[in-house]
């Protein structure tokens, strides 16, 4: 089974500051990641995918496979980083195939 | 305006009635997909469907029930065996269910079931 794990419901920070999103998986097979974030009356959204090794909006995710983990970092926070972010991990290969399984969510609030 | 839509944005029901939320894509999109978002819960798959005339039970298909007649059209039937209706439900919509393809989503409807 797949599962994906955002240990922070609520996270603040200042205006500036870095910040992490924690986000870790249980999966057997070789997983794809992602971010997706929801700002205040908007759609749900990608943000970013871990094959893509992009850096959307300041934002970058590494996979660790090691750790299991797809932490999301940003170096410096901005107030319009605001928004519900969910992980979410899309399996390959047996009953998983194809299913997007998401994260609790973690509530970002950037303070000026 | 392309985009994936849903509709009502609000649905209000008496306890032990069915509903239909409606889904409608006009991307012409492969993949559709039903969640349902809970405070605390994130998001949990109801139903999917990778392809016309076909759909596949997610994690949490009790007391649901879909259609995928059209390739636009995924609505889900929410019926009086759910035992905790009220939520906000999200539709979804990909190219295919195969690689890493982007769902895009709808803006939701909040059933409130009293």
């Amino acid at each position: 089974a797949q599962r994906v794990t955002q240990p922070e419901k609520l996270l603040s920070v200042f205006k500036g500051a870095p910040v992490e999103l924690k986000c870790n998986y249980s999966y057997s097979g070789s997983p794809e990641l992602f971010w997706y974030v929801q700002y205040s009356r908007q759609r749900l959204q990608l943000l970013l995918r871990h094959i893509s090794r992009e850096s959307i909006k300041g934002f970058t995710a590494d996979l660790n496979k090691g750790e299991t983990s797809f932490h999301l970092k940003k170096p410096f926070a901005q107030e319009e980083d605001s928004a519900m972010y969910y992980c979410a991990l899309k399996g390959a290969g047996g009953t998983s195939y194809g299913k997007l399984t998401f994260g609790q969510g973690t509530i970002l609030t950037v303070h000026p | 305006d392309g985009g994936i839509t849903q509709s009502p944005k609000y649905l209000f029901r008496k306890e032990g009635q069915n509903v239909t939320l409606s889904c409608e894509q006009n991307l012409n999109h492969d993949a559709m997909y039903w969640y349902r978002q809970d405070p605390g819960q994130g998001l949990r798959l109801i139903y999917y469907s990778q392809i016309v005339n076909d759909f596949q039970k997610g994690d949490i298909a009790e007391g649901y029930s879909v259609s995928r007649e059209k390739k636009e059209s995924f609505p889900l039937t929410v019926t009086s065996a759910q035992k905790n209706p009220t939520a906000f439900y999200l539709c979804a919509s990909s190219i295919g269910d195969r690689g890493a393809y982007e769902q895009y989503f709808g803006p939701g409807t909040r059933l409130t079931v009293t």
